[in-house]
């Protein structure tokens, strides 16, 4: 079955605490991408990976880094959880938007609930 | 810079009734248009697509229809099921180097039985 699969599903954590949430694709897309979910605001995207070795900064990327070290894997971690990262978070896969189009559709996982105290 | 409004929620509706959830957007290319939809507990699902103007993208009974000239992606559904109960997003995405999607604010839609 294809999808996109996060864990944790929840997590309550510390400021300070380093942690990291995983993502993993089995569709062989090149393209990867982190969101959060906030009320009120939508779903705003943190990073995104073109292609192994390749990240890039999307509209909310202060406080995370991702790597991309496998084309299946694109791991968020928060060096140092502060209470404005609670949210609801998102990883998202897709064929490339450059070779592809605007059109490619996205699969997101189940999201993870974040809630730093 | 590229943009999606969409009507605040909540919305509540009772089962069987017409359903309209407007969107309209903001983009300086050409745009693909989606509708995402979220149910309780899970991550978003494309619920329809449409790429150029003019195209109705359809599914489960839901459609929308890219209209250029009014810059608008409105979702409509005949008759609703206490199942369509979910929080619906619109969103465009341009392609090129960032590829990401655009998302509306999301409306929450409530269906009594």
């Amino acid at each position: 079955e294809a999808q996109v699969t996060q864990n944790p599903r929840y997590l309550i954590t510390v400021t300070g605490k380093k942690l990291t949430v995983t993502c993993s694709q089995n569709m062989n897309h090149e393209y990867m991408s982190w969101y959060r979910q906030d009320p009120g605001l939508g779903l705003r995207q943190i990073y995104y990976s073109m292609n192994v070795e390749v990240t890039d900064k999307g509209d909310v990327p202060e406080g995370y880094k991702v790597s991309r070290k496998e084309k299946r894997n694109f791991p968020l971690i928060l060096e140092s959880p502060s209470p404005n990262q609670t949210s609801l978070y998102f990883c998202a896969s897709s064929f490339n938007p450059l070779t592809i189009g605007a059109n490619t559709e996205a699969f997101f996982g189940q999201g993870t609930r974040l809630t730093v105290v | 810079g590229d943009s999606v409004t969409q009507m605040e929620g909540p919305v509540t509706l009772s089962e069987e009734a017409f359903l309209t959830i407007n969107c309209t957007y903001t983009a300086t290319g050409y745009p693909s248009l989606f509708w995402y939809v979220q149910y309780p507990g899970e991550g978003l699902q494309l619920l329809l697509k449409a790429t150029k103007a003019d195209d109705k993208g359809s599914n489960k009974g839901f459609e929308a229809t890219y209209r250029k000239e009014t810059t608008s992606f409105h979702l409509e559904k005949g008759s609703v099921q206490v199942s369509d109960s979910a929080v619906y997003f619109c969103a465009l995405s341009v392609g090129g180097s960032q590829g990401n999607l655009i998302f509306g604010k999301g409306t929450k839609l409530s269906v009594k039985p």
